[in-house]
């Protein structure tokens, strides 16, 4: 899957800090989802963004979390204040319309101290 | 609301048996639906999908998934499973207009020689 490319792949950081994990979609993908992935726990979903604008942000929690896709370079993902049960795998997928299936990235692995 | 349901949590089978992964779901009008495949570590591989027409789809590495709508269930299969099958299967749906997924819990697959 590393066609779609996440970054980086595992990241450490303490409570209370700031956590960024980045997306390149793949080539002529406009469509960008992020996931989550807790332990013991399915996949749900958190953002859906198309260049510039949030479509769909219904998985996203109210607090601390944030989500872009400039018209130049990756998605980023940002959570502010990250807390222990930030812990998980945080998985970008692809698309190039909303109607085609979505290609998965290998996923960032985040590990709050 | 959608939503997916996979029953069997984790199923072990001996290498070169069949293989089905049941797959239950609940949404107003045909949705899309989907299998992926997650290798430990990785991201989520595409296996099939299901969009309308012929209701038994064929997709990678030899699996085929048949939708029946009178019983919501688009189950997974496959007729001689290699000990490579060993993974998390996903079962996922979306709105007839695409954009997010939703997945079901997953389903460990173990493969005995």
């Amino acid at each position: 899957n590393a066609d779609v490319m996440q970054n980086p792949r595992h990241l450490v950081r303490r409570r209370g800090q700031e956590a960024r994990l980045r997306c390149s979609p793949m080539k002529g993908h406009s469509h960008v989802y992020w996931y989550r992935q807790l332990p013991e726990e399915g996949l749900k979903f958190m953002v859906y963004l198309q260049k510039e604008n949030i479509i769909d942000e219904s998985g996203m929690p109210k607090e601390r979390f944030s989500a872009e896709f400039p018209k130049e370079g990756p998605s980023i993902l940002r959570i502010q204040q990250v807390v222990r049960g930030d812990s998980a795998a945080y998985f970008c997928a692809s698309s190039p319309g909303k109607e085609q299936p979505q290609h998965f990235g290998d996923g960032t692995r985040l590990s709050i101290l | 609301a959608q939503s997916v349901t996979q029953p069997d949590i984790h199923i072990t089978v001996s290498e070169g048996a069949s293989l089905e992964l049941r797959c239950n779901y609940s949404y107003g009008a045909t949705p899309y639906l989907f299998w992926y495949v997650q290798s430990p570590g990785q991201g989520l591989q595409l296996l099939l999908k299901y969009f309308s027409g012929d209701t038994l789809v064929q997709g990678i590495k030899g699996f085929e998934a048949e939708f029946k709508r009178s019983q919501s269930s688009f189950n997974l299969r496959k007729p001689s499973v290699h000990w490579s099958d060993a993974a998390e299967y996903f079962c996922a749906v979306a709105g007839n207009q695409g954009g997010k997924l939703i997945f079901g819990q997953g389903t460990e697959l173990s493969v005995k020689p």
